[in-house]
């Protein structure tokens, strides 16, 4: 089946440190991939989306790599503030007529 | 406009009670979904409708119902709360019936059963 996989329920960090989620996924073909962030109080928002393998994506400093290969697709951010504490999800689509699908999220806290 | 509204935002139930909540989008997308969230776990599908046709998921299958009167509503029902069904329930909707359209999500409905 499809599945996405966040091992990292939480990661605390201070100003200016460089951020890095890992994310997996399992499926079959070439799905398009996302990363969602959720800030208290909202709806998850889309931060960015790559739909061909081997390429990048790139929002507000946030940078995530389809990567075939392995099978990965983790987030990295080169210097973190305050303002990005929130959950960040990553989420899997088929390009076909079924729902994405999430992974369990990971919640960053960045300390000022 | 780009909102996503869910109504209530929070939603007090009694076991074995209905429960029914409601989503409404002004964007004219073609599909419309509810996920379940709950502490620690990823948003779960429930089900979703691609214009007027209902997909709901194996394993929910019997615990959820929807209707989507027009395309800008969408809503939930819950024909008897159990206290499993306390969690967060997130609408979202899409334009086009491909998955890999964005989602843009509601706030969310917290029901807590009691």
């Amino acid at each position: 089946g499809n599945s996405v996989t966040q091992m990292q329920g939480q990661v605390t960090l201070s100003e200016e440190e460089f951020l890095f989620i890992n994310c997996t996924y399992s499926t079959t073909g070439y799905p398009t991939l996302f990363w969602y962030v959720q800030y208290p109080g909202e709806g998850p928002q889309l931060l960015l989306k790559v739909t061909t393998a081997n390429n990048k994506g790139s929002s507000r400093g946030f940078e995530a790599t389809y990567d075939k290969g392995t099978t990965s697709f983790h987030l990295q951010k080169a210097s973190v503030q305050e303002s990005d504490s929130a959950v960040y999800y990553c989420v899997l689509a088929r390009n076909n007529n079924n729902a994405p699908r999430f992974g369990a999220g990971t919640k960053l806290t960045v300390k000022p | 406009d780009t909102t996503v509204k869910q109504n209530p935002r929070y939603k007090l139930a009694r076991v074995g009670k209905p429960v029914n909540l409601i989503c409404s989008q002004t964007m004219n997308h073609d599909t419309m979904y509810w996920y379940q969230k709950k502490p620690n776990q990823a948003p779960k599908l429930l089900l979703f409708y691609y214009d007027k046709i209902l997909n709901r998921e194996a394993d929910t299958f019997e615990k959820f119902q929807s209707s989507r009167p027009n395309n800008s509503f969408c809503s939930l029902y819950i024909g008897s709360a159990g206290l499993e069904y306390s969690a967060m329930y997130l609408c979202a909707s899409s334009r086009g019936t491909l998955s890999n359209e964005r989602l843009f999500f509601g706030h969310g409905t917290k029901l807590s059963v009691l």
